[in-house]
């Protein structure tokens, strides 16, 4: 059972809009925490896509964007592409573990 | 450019145990931090720990402290991961990571925005 929770999958047409949930507690999103987000393509290494939030490192469209409230964050895409096709992670502290957490991934499909 | 390559797939027996390097290049190995996270077949990452490349500090996770052990060599900005007493559930993509904030010394949440390629490591008897 991962610390942070995400949906297992999620889908959706090339050109849509999907959103990935990361939900945690008030010992690591909710205590103000930052959450990142990682896509990680099939046989490779992640990636960093956001960091502190809401920001985009250099090169990684605008397309991807994300937002937390609360104890939970959010991984918005728009315009879905075939390439998007990837595995994608969340990660905050939590300060009662003492440590770097994980959400157990979500894996988006584009149909 | 800013790389982290790591060091090739280990095959080793239940017992036993594994020691992956990470080289790093393209930037001043002693201003970050480095991750290490590993990945099971089939299953999402886990944290194992960072170690301060400026003085050596190292944050472990509950989980594997007593078994893991975190060192860096600054002549060659190369870090290493000891993993000890491997078990079949150690089976895992091991992976180094480097903090996105320049820190010397402490350990602080950060996202990781460099990568090394991974290391497999098979515990298999």
């Amino acid at each position: 059972q991962s610390v942070l929770t995400q949906p297992p999958s999620v889908s959706g047409a090339p050109g849509q809009r999907v959103t990935i949930s990361c939900t945690g507690s008030s010992s690591n999103i909710g205590a103000g925490y930052d959450v990142h987000w990682y896509q990680q393509l099939p046989g490779t290494a992640p990636k960093l896509l956001i960091y502190g939030n809401s920001n985009r490192p250099s090169g990684v469209p605008d397309r991807f964007s994300g937002s937390k409230s609360g104890t939970s964050a959010s991984l918005a895409i728009t315009g879905l592409q075939a390439e998007d096709e990837a595995d994608y992670y969340c990660q905050s502290y939590d300060s009662s573990l003492g440590s770097v957490v994980f959400g157990g991934g979500t894996k988006l499909t584009v149909l | 450019q800013v790389q982290l390559v790591q060091s090739g797939a280990e095959v080793k027996k239940p017992g036993a145990s594994v020691k992956v390097s990470c080289k790093a290049s393209g930037y001043t190995f002693t201003s970050y931090g480095i991750s290490w996270v590993r990945q099971a077949p089939g299953q999402g990452l886990e944290w194992m720990g960072w170690i301060s490349a400026y003085n050596g500090n190292t944050n472990y996770a509950q989980k594997l402290q007593g078994r893991v052990t975190m060192t860096t060599d600054t002549s060659t900005s190369t870090a290493y991961m000891e993993l000890r007493s491997l078990r079949s559930d150690d089976t895992a993509v091991y992976y180094c990571a480097r903090d996105r904030n320049r820190r010397f010394g402490g350990f602080g949440p950060d996202a990781f925005d460099i990568w090394g390629q991974g290391t497999m490591v098979t515990v298999s008897s």
